[in-house]
Protein backbone atom coordinates (compact mmCIF):
# COMPACT_ATOMS: atom_id res chain seq x y z
CA UNK A 1 0.00 0.00 0.00
CA UNK A 2 1.29 3.12 -1.03
CA UNK A 3 2.20 5.54 1.79
CA UNK A 4 3.05 9.44 1.32
CA UNK A 5 4.66 11.12 4.52
CA UNK A 6 4.99 14.99 4.30
CA UNK A 7 7.58 16.53 6.44
CA UNK A 8 7.61 19.33 8.59
CA UNK A 9 3.30 19.31 9.62
CA UNK A 10 3.89 22.53 10.05
CA UNK A 11 5.77 25.50 9.16
CA UNK A 12 6.19 29.20 10.17
CA UNK A 13 8.66 32.01 8.55
CA UNK A 14 9.06 35.30 7.99
CA UNK A 15 7.85 37.15 4.62
CA UNK A 16 10.17 37.13 2.05
CA UNK A 17 12.38 33.51 3.11
CA UNK A 18 11.64 31.05 0.66
CA UNK A 19 10.07 27.68 1.41
CA UNK A 20 10.57 24.33 1.16
CA UNK A 21 8.48 20.99 1.61
CA UNK A 22 9.16 17.50 1.60
CA UNK A 23 7.12 14.91 0.45
CA UNK A 24 8.25 10.86 0.37
CA UNK A 25 6.03 7.84 -0.96
CA UNK A 26 6.96 4.47 -0.26
CA UNK A 27 5.97 2.70 -4.05
CA UNK A 28 7.96 4.17 -6.74
CA UNK A 29 5.45 2.98 -9.31
CA UNK A 30 3.77 6.37 -10.11
CA UNK A 31 1.80 7.99 -12.72
CA UNK A 32 2.50 11.21 -11.74
CA UNK A 33 3.03 13.43 -8.61
CA UNK A 34 0.66 16.65 -7.64
CA UNK A 35 1.03 19.04 -5.43
CA UNK A 36 -2.57 20.98 -3.85
CA UNK A 37 -3.05 24.10 -1.90
CA UNK A 38 -6.20 23.93 0.99
CA UNK A 39 -7.22 27.08 2.46
CA UNK A 40 -9.20 26.73 5.67
CA UNK A 41 -12.75 25.50 4.77
CA UNK A 42 -11.99 25.47 1.15
CA UNK A 43 -11.61 22.43 -1.48
CA UNK A 44 -8.11 21.54 -2.71
CA UNK A 45 -6.42 23.79 -5.39
CA UNK A 46 -3.71 22.33 -7.69
CA UNK A 47 -0.37 23.62 -7.77
CA UNK A 48 1.59 21.86 -10.03
CA UNK A 49 1.52 18.43 -11.25
CA UNK A 50 4.41 16.55 -12.57
CA UNK A 51 4.50 13.37 -14.78
CA UNK A 52 6.75 9.93 -13.64
CA UNK A 53 8.97 10.90 -16.58
CA UNK A 54 9.95 14.67 -15.67
CA UNK A 55 11.92 15.66 -12.84
CA UNK A 56 10.75 19.28 -12.33
CA UNK A 57 7.89 21.45 -12.80
CA UNK A 58 7.77 25.35 -12.59
CA UNK A 59 5.28 28.27 -12.08
CA UNK A 60 6.06 31.72 -11.01
CA UNK A 61 7.40 31.44 -7.68
CA UNK A 62 6.67 27.48 -7.39
CA UNK A 63 8.87 24.96 -8.33
CA UNK A 64 8.12 21.46 -7.46
CA UNK A 65 10.95 18.36 -8.46
CA UNK A 66 10.86 14.93 -8.20
CA UNK A 67 13.01 12.21 -7.32
CA UNK A 68 11.02 8.82 -8.49
CA UNK A 69 13.92 6.53 -7.43
CA UNK A 70 14.05 7.45 -3.93
CA UNK A 71 10.74 8.43 -3.54
CA UNK A 72 10.82 12.42 -3.26
CA UNK A 73 9.42 15.27 -3.79
CA UNK A 74 10.42 18.84 -2.99
CA UNK A 75 8.02 21.79 -3.22
CA UNK A 76 9.67 25.12 -3.11
CA UNK A 77 8.33 28.40 -2.92
CA UNK A 78 10.41 31.08 -3.63
CA UNK A 79 9.86 34.59 -1.45
CA UNK A 80 6.83 33.69 0.41
CA UNK A 81 4.36 36.08 1.18
CA UNK A 82 1.43 36.27 3.93
CA UNK A 83 -0.87 34.99 0.75
CA UNK A 84 1.34 31.48 0.69
CA UNK A 85 -0.16 31.20 4.23
CA UNK A 86 -2.77 27.07 3.63
CA UNK A 87 -1.88 23.94 3.89
CA UNK A 88 0.31 21.97 1.04
CA UNK A 89 -0.70 18.10 0.04
CA UNK A 90 1.33 16.24 -1.84
CA UNK A 91 -0.41 13.25 -3.63
CA UNK A 92 0.59 10.16 -5.59
CA UNK A 93 -0.96 8.81 -8.28
CA UNK A 94 0.36 5.12 -8.65
CA UNK A 95 -0.97 2.95 -11.72
CA UNK A 96 -4.71 3.24 -11.29
CA UNK A 97 -6.93 6.88 -10.76
CA UNK A 98 -6.61 6.73 -7.08
CA UNK A 99 -4.92 9.71 -5.29
CA UNK A 100 -2.82 9.09 -2.33
CA UNK A 101 -2.23 11.96 0.00
CA UNK A 102 0.36 13.07 2.54
CA UNK A 103 -1.20 14.66 5.77
CA UNK A 104 0.04 17.72 4.58
CA UNK A 105 2.19 20.66 5.64
CA UNK A 106 0.20 24.27 7.09
CA UNK A 107 2.36 26.91 6.18
CA UNK A 108 2.16 30.57 8.00
CA UNK A 109 4.17 33.45 6.15
CA UNK A 110 4.52 35.94 8.87
CA UNK A 111 4.06 39.83 7.84
CA UNK B 1 -19.51 25.52 -15.28
CA UNK B 2 -16.25 27.27 -14.24
CA UNK B 3 -15.12 24.43 -11.99
CA UNK B 4 -16.39 21.86 -9.45
CA UNK B 5 -19.56 22.36 -7.54
CA UNK B 6 -21.00 20.57 -4.28
CA UNK B 7 -23.95 20.92 -2.33
CA UNK B 8 -24.83 21.70 0.17
CA UNK B 9 -21.45 23.18 1.54
CA UNK B 10 -22.70 22.51 5.24
CA UNK B 11 -24.46 19.70 6.63
CA UNK B 12 -25.67 18.86 10.16
CA UNK B 13 -27.75 16.29 10.61
CA UNK B 14 -28.98 13.98 13.92
CA UNK B 15 -27.51 10.33 14.27
CA UNK B 16 -29.04 7.77 12.66
CA UNK B 17 -30.36 10.77 9.88
CA UNK B 18 -29.61 9.89 6.05
CA UNK B 19 -28.26 12.61 4.15
CA UNK B 20 -27.64 12.85 0.69
CA UNK B 21 -24.44 14.99 -1.12
CA UNK B 22 -24.09 16.58 -4.48
CA UNK B 23 -21.58 17.38 -6.78
CA UNK B 24 -21.72 18.70 -9.85
CA UNK B 25 -18.10 18.18 -11.71
CA UNK B 26 -17.04 20.34 -14.84
CA UNK B 27 -18.23 19.85 -17.80
CA UNK B 28 -17.27 17.47 -20.27
CA UNK B 29 -14.97 15.45 -17.47
CA UNK B 30 -15.86 11.86 -17.66
CA UNK B 31 -14.45 10.64 -14.13
CA UNK B 32 -15.35 11.43 -10.58
CA UNK B 33 -13.91 10.78 -7.65
CA UNK B 34 -15.26 11.34 -4.00
CA UNK B 35 -12.60 11.55 -0.80
CA UNK B 36 -13.21 12.30 2.67
CA UNK B 37 -11.18 14.55 4.67
CA UNK B 38 -11.53 13.29 8.30
CA UNK B 39 -9.92 15.89 11.10
CA UNK B 40 -6.40 13.80 11.81
CA UNK B 41 -6.85 11.07 9.04
CA UNK B 42 -6.57 13.24 5.56
CA UNK B 43 -8.15 12.47 2.64
CA UNK B 44 -8.88 9.02 1.85
CA UNK B 45 -10.45 7.58 -1.65
CA UNK B 46 -14.04 6.43 -1.55
CA UNK B 47 -15.38 5.76 -5.17
CA UNK B 48 -14.06 6.45 -8.63
CA UNK B 49 -16.92 6.70 -11.75
CA UNK B 50 -16.20 6.41 -15.55
CA UNK B 51 -19.12 7.87 -16.62
CA UNK B 52 -22.22 6.39 -15.11
CA UNK B 53 -20.16 2.94 -13.70
CA UNK B 54 -18.52 2.77 -10.50
CA UNK B 55 -15.53 0.33 -10.97
CA UNK B 56 -14.07 0.75 -8.08
CA UNK B 57 -16.20 1.47 -4.70
CA UNK B 58 -13.41 0.00 -2.75
CA UNK B 59 -13.04 3.04 -0.52
CA UNK B 60 -16.25 3.08 0.45
CA UNK B 61 -16.25 2.28 4.69
CA UNK B 62 -19.58 0.40 5.10
CA UNK B 63 -22.72 -0.47 3.14
CA UNK B 64 -24.05 2.78 4.72
CA UNK B 65 -22.50 5.08 1.98
CA UNK B 66 -24.00 4.85 -2.01
CA UNK B 67 -23.09 6.24 -4.78
CA UNK B 68 -24.31 7.20 -7.80
CA UNK B 69 -23.89 9.10 -11.46
CA UNK B 70 -26.40 9.86 -13.65
CA UNK B 71 -26.45 11.35 -16.96
CA UNK B 72 -22.46 11.14 -16.84
CA UNK B 73 -22.75 14.03 -15.27
CA UNK B 74 -23.69 14.83 -11.77
CA UNK B 75 -23.12 12.14 -8.44
CA UNK B 76 -24.73 12.05 -5.32
CA UNK B 77 -23.22 10.25 -2.46
CA UNK B 78 -25.77 8.63 -0.07
CA UNK B 79 -24.91 7.85 3.52
CA UNK B 80 -27.56 6.40 5.08
CA UNK B 81 -28.01 5.59 9.36
CA UNK B 82 -25.30 8.28 9.83
CA UNK B 83 -23.00 8.41 12.91
CA UNK B 84 -20.68 10.58 14.47
CA UNK B 85 -17.57 8.80 12.79
CA UNK B 86 -19.14 9.92 9.47
CA UNK B 87 -18.13 13.33 10.43
CA UNK B 88 -16.10 14.85 7.57
CA UNK B 89 -15.60 16.77 4.77
CA UNK B 90 -16.39 15.17 1.40
CA UNK B 91 -14.82 15.95 -1.43
CA UNK B 92 -15.49 15.55 -5.16
CA UNK B 93 -12.94 15.52 -7.88
CA UNK B 94 -13.61 15.43 -11.76
CA UNK B 95 -10.60 15.07 -14.25
CA UNK B 96 -11.60 14.81 -18.60
CA UNK B 97 -10.59 11.16 -18.66
CA UNK B 98 -10.26 8.12 -16.03
CA UNK B 99 -8.51 5.04 -15.64
CA UNK B 100 -5.16 3.52 -15.22
CA UNK B 101 -3.80 5.52 -18.08
CA UNK B 102 -4.82 8.63 -17.70
CA UNK B 103 -2.84 11.55 -15.94
CA UNK B 104 -5.42 14.46 -16.18
CA UNK B 105 -5.48 16.70 -13.34
CA UNK B 106 -7.99 16.03 -11.13
CA UNK B 107 -9.57 19.52 -9.91
CA UNK B 108 -11.43 19.22 -6.41
CA UNK B 109 -14.59 20.65 -5.71
CA UNK B 110 -14.76 22.96 -2.10
CA UNK B 111 -16.55 20.06 -0.45
CA UNK B 112 -19.61 19.38 1.82
CA UNK B 113 -18.82 19.43 5.50
CA UNK B 114 -20.69 16.83 7.23
CA UNK B 115 -21.16 17.07 11.10
CA UNK B 116 -23.43 14.26 13.00
CA UNK B 117 -24.82 14.91 15.80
Amino acid sequence: KQEVTQIPAALSVPEGENLVLNCSFTDSAIYNLQWFRQDPGKGLTSLLLIQSSQREQTSGRLNASLDKSSGRSTLYIAASQPGDSATYLCAVRPNDYKLSFGAGTTVTVRA
Amino acid sequence: GAGVSQSPSNKVTEKGKDVELRCDPISGHTALYWYRQSLGQGLEFLIYFQGNSAPDKSGLPSDRFSAERTGGSVSTLTIQRTQQEDSAVYLCASSRSGGPSSTDTQYFGPGTRLTVL
